[in-house]
């Protein structure tokens, strides 16, 4: 199984900072990789598909990055309302697996 | 509109079947793939399996010998099937949609406790 490696489990930011979230995965996974935000009591919320696609509607402040085993969220110019736990995928081989999720929590 | 709503028994005994339905609207089983994903309480994201457009089934290792999906195209529904329930099955269980590589629409989930 690969592996998703995320880091780090949780982050204090501020308004307006940028903030970075990494996955690693234990084998190469090209760039069939996706990143979901998820708030307490809701459904994961895609953002980005095929590692740098950014959804339609997504704030173009989420950017996806990386290739093969190394994987970056960026939110640029962070919003109270980005404040969730964000978790990235990788579906390129069975079984599809999760990272074990970052919270992004205020200062 | 494109809706997943995921339904199923709130409280599942310990050893018995869990049977989940993710009933979909707004789009058709056979142009979309369909998988399910839980959550324990205050913990992670698993892919648990899924069901492709044309039909073919593929599972998390992990679960597969207690794991089945299944669908009724004419009804709009995927089946959600796993036996041998233990306390360590209790989560929120998604339903979502995916194609050519793009997830999107995700279900509401249905919270799931197995407990005598």
């Amino acid at each position: 199984d690969t592996v998703m490696t995320q880091s780090p489990a949780s982050m204090s930011t501020s308004v307006g900072e940028r903030v970075t979230v990494n996955c690693k995965a234990s084998q190469s996974v090209g760039t069939v990789v996706a990143w979901f935000q998820q708030k307490p009591g809701q459904s994961p919320k895609r953002l980005i598909y095929l590692a740098t696609n950014r959804h339609t509607g997504v704030p173009d402040r989420f950017t996806g990055s990386g290739f093969g085993r190394d994987f970056t969220l960026t939110i640029s110019n962070v919003e109270a309302e980005d404040l969730a736990v964000y978790y990235c995928l990788q579906y390129d081989s069975i079984p599809w697996t999760f990272g074990g999720g970052t919270k992004l929590e205020l200062k | 509109q494109v809706q997943l709503k995921e339904s199923g028994p709130g409280l599942v005994q310990p050893s018995q079947t869990l049977s989940l339905t993710c009933t979909v609207s707004g789009f058709s089983l056979t142009s979309y793939d369909v998988h399910w994903v839980r959550q324990p309480p205050g913990k992670g994201l698993e892919w648990m399996g899924g069901i492709w457009g044309d039909g073919s089934t593929a599972y998390n290792s992990a679960l597969k010998s207690r794991l089945s999906i299944s669908r009724d195209t004419s009804k709009s529904q995927v089946f959600l099937k796993m036996n041998s329930l233990q306390t360590e099955d209790t989560a929120i269980y998604f339903c979502t949609r995916l194609r050519a590589a793009i997830w999107d629409y995700w279900g509401q989930g249905v919270m799931v406790t197995v407990s005598s």
